[in-house]
């Protein structure tokens, strides 16, 4: 079953805009992971954000993190056409389990 | 290799007939997963392993599916009597160890076709 639900389900940019995307999830978590996506195949591990954190940055990344909301945004800042892709995010739980559990993803597709 | 690898990168076969699939995990990784991704879908988990051993395999679908890790290296899904259902990306992926906080890091996957 999905953890977690991206909004929106897809967003469509300008070169040089920034692209906001939000994902919710049901169970508390020891981390929450952002992976992107090309044309269905492979997923790229963007970045990590532990339960403790509020907030990380990693390039033209920014990830924050509410627990008591549960939900996180990733924030890409200055996008580019090569950022076009599915962007999931994903949720490893508190039980000890160590499997990632994704939600639907987002669409982004970046004009230039 | 540099990063995990999986074969055949696409298999279509009739409904009824059995599959193999095959996932060649960064070297000295020793957690593997296997994850299926419907079309429009995120990744759902199947099986994870931990060495040889499948530490949790609650994904799986039904009896249908098994997976194996003899060596803990190489690992190989098996789905018996194929539906049109099982049509899907299978994807695999390896971290460094079993700890959650660890980046997986995935495959390019196998899109299996059940005709």
């Amino acid at each position: 079953s999905q953890q977690g639900e991206e909004d929106p389900q897809a967003l469509s940019i300008q070169e040089g805009e920034n692209a906001t995307m939000n994902c919710s999830y049901k169970t508390s978590i020891n981390n929450l992971q952002w992976y992107r996506q090309n044309s269905g195949r492979g997923l790229v591990h963007l970045i990590l954000i532990r339960s403790n954190e509020r907030e990380k940055h990693s390039g033209r990344l920014r990830v924050t993190l509410d627990t008591s909301k549960k939900s996180s945004s990733l924030l890409i800042t200055a996008s580019r056409a090569a950022d076009t892709a599915s962007y999931f995010c994903a949720t490893v739980v508190d039980t000890g389990r160590r499997a990632l559990t994704f939600g639907s993803g987002t669409r982004l597709q970046v004009q230039p | 290799g540099a990063g995990v690898s999986q074969t055949p990168s696409n298999k279509v076969t009739e409904k009824g007939k059995y599959v193999e699939l095959r996932c060649d995990p960064i070297s000295g990784h020793t957690a593997l997963y296997w994850y299926r991704q419907s079309l429009g879908q995120g990744p759902e988990f199947l099986i994870y392993f931990q060495g040889t051993g499948a530490a949790d395999d609650s994904g799986l679908p039904n009896d249908r599916f098994f997976a194996v890790r003899p060596e803990g290296s190489v690992s190989t899904l098996k789905i018996q009597r194929t539906e049109r259902g099982d049509s899907a990306v299978y994807l695999c992926a390896s971290s460094s160890s079993a700890g959650s906080a660890n980046e997986q890091f995935f495959g390019p996957g196998t899109r299996l076709t059940v005709l």
